[in-house]
């Protein structure tokens, strides 16, 4: 049971280079999350997706773009990379939100440690 | 907006000593409340979550938590700690949506023998 995937784990781009990074969640779960985290600001929210077929900006999107492949599937997207975009990256998943409107505990993948220089 | 506050950046415990991280929310209603847990290299674990309620909640690891709404807090606590314990904690507050879950800037667990 793997809950959550990111790939890659680690990578190193050069300023203006693009990448896309992968996260793939098999608990058949509605909602996913992009977060960035660095030293001392906690978790930040990039990019979620409610549902399939939806996706709405978090508190820091500007530099990224997501697309919700599928159910299992949210992928992040650094059109042109800048050093301030370093950092690393988590995913997560969580089942829809509770009858009661209640936000529901997310599952987190590993992170992609992406630095660029 | 919501927001949440951990005032301790670092604490050390000795293995064996009780512990209770701070975590101090600021929210209008009554907040969902998350603790979660981060190994190195990892991501971010569920320990425990209140949402309505019994204010004293059981997580996992032997962890728990009180909600205090007078104080507007949600401090996590263990009366015995491993070593194995060493991580970095989070806490959360969702004022529910999907999107509305603020995360507090962490609390670094260090376990001296």
């Amino acid at each position: 049971n793997a809950g959550v995937t990111q790939t890659p784990k680690f990578q190193v781009l050069k300023t203006g280079q693009s990448m896309t990074l992968q996260c793939a969640q098999d608990m058949n779960h509605n909602s996913m999350y992009w977060y960035r985290q660095d030293p001392g600001m906690g978790l930040r929210l990039i990019y979620y997706s409610a549902s399939e077929g939806t996706t709405d900006k978090g508190e820091v999107p500007n530099g990224y773009n997501v697309s919700r492949l599928n159910k299992r599937e949210f992928s992040l997207r650094l059109e042109s990379a800048a050093p301030s975009q370093t950092s690393v990256y988590f995913c997560a998943s969580s089942v829809r939100r509770g009858l009661e409107g209640q936000n529901q505990p997310q599952h987190f993948g590993d992170g992609t440690r992406l630095s660029i220089l | 907006a919501q927001s949440v506050t951990q005032p301790d950046i670092h604490i050390t415990v000795s293995e064996g000593a009780s512990l209770e991280l701070r975590c101090n929310y600021s929210y209008g209603a009554t907040p969902y409340l998350f603790w979660y847990v981060q190994s190195p290299g990892q991501g971010l674990q569920l320990l425990l979550k209140y949402f309505s309620g019994d204010t004293l909640v059981q997580g996992i690891k032997g962890f728990e938590a009180e909600f205090k709404r007078s104080q507007s807090s949600f401090n996590l606590r263990k009366p015995s700690v491993h070593w194995s314990d060493a991580a970095e904690y989070f806490c959360a507050v969702g004022t529910g949506g999907y999107q509305k879950v603020t995360f507090g800037t962490g609390t670094k667990l260090q376990v001296i023998p």
